[in-house]
């Protein structure tokens, strides 16, 4: 498809597992942006990539919190010792040009639930 | 610190009607971008209109329309001519510099038969 691709859908798993979520961006779109949204909440920044490198990553919680984009596209992130308060969706988003007007395209999310 | 601000947690509206969703801001920058986003009770945010802090139009696409008033620092997202599949939850969204977005809590809106 020509959307943002996210996968899984859905996540369940343990306190205390290591869990990958991962992010497929519109094609061509230099741009990628991870947010957490909690139930009832507008979403919240995560990351943002521009290319291969994090241009931004102000809203990762804590270091157990990781992401990665090896080589300008897909993207994954990565947490460790998961936590209860971590579940949310996750959203992925993408836009042609990262610090500019372009509207930023979302994903359908990965719901993570943690046990 | 910007921030986003949506005063109605919830809305109604009658099918055919026009209905205007709040969304206030507040930012020390002179250049910025405003958004609006839909997300149906399927999950998907998808964009609907932007405003840029410079624009001295209002921005429409379709039904959607952007009452911008830059001096009270307002985003008023109006729909005209609701229809049944206008109801989901509507975020308001500002662009920071380096591009993240700033959302508010949200709207949701009911459009009722």
């Amino acid at each position: 498809g020509a959307g943002v691709s996210q996968t899984p859908s859905n996540k369940v798993t343990e306190k205390g597992k290591y869990v990958e979520l991962r992010c497929d961006p519109i094609s061509g779109h230099t741009a990628l942006y991870w947010y957490r949204q909690s139930l009832g909440q507008g979403p919240e920044f995560l990351i943002y990539f521009q290319g291969t490198g994090a241009a931004d990553d102000s809203g990762l919680p804590n270091d157990r919190f990781f992401a990665v984009r090896p080589e300008g596209s897909v993207s994954t992130l990565k947490i460790q010792r998961t936590e209860r308060g971590d579940s949310a969706v996750y959203l992925c988003a993408s836009s042609l040009y990262g610090g500019s007007n372009q509207p930023q395209h979302f994903g359908d999310g990965t719901r993570l639930s943690i046990l | 610190a910007q921030k986003i601000t949506q005063t109605q947690p919830g809305m109604f509206v009658q099918e055919k009607e026009a209905v205007t969703l709040d969304c206030t801001y507040d930012t020390s920058d002179q250049s910025y971008g405003l958004f609006w986003y839909k997300q149906p009770s399927s999950g998907e945010m998808i964009f609907l209109i932007y405003q840029g802090s410079y624009d001295e139009q209002n921005a429409t696409e379709g039904r959607y329309s952007l009452n911008f008033q830059k001096a009270r620092k307002s985003a008023n997202l109006v729909i005209s001519a609701s229809q049944l599949g206008d109801s989901a939850m509507y975020f308001c969204a500002m662009r920071e510099k380096g591009g993240k977005l700033i959302f508010g809590q949200g709207t949701e809106l009911s459009v009722k038969p």
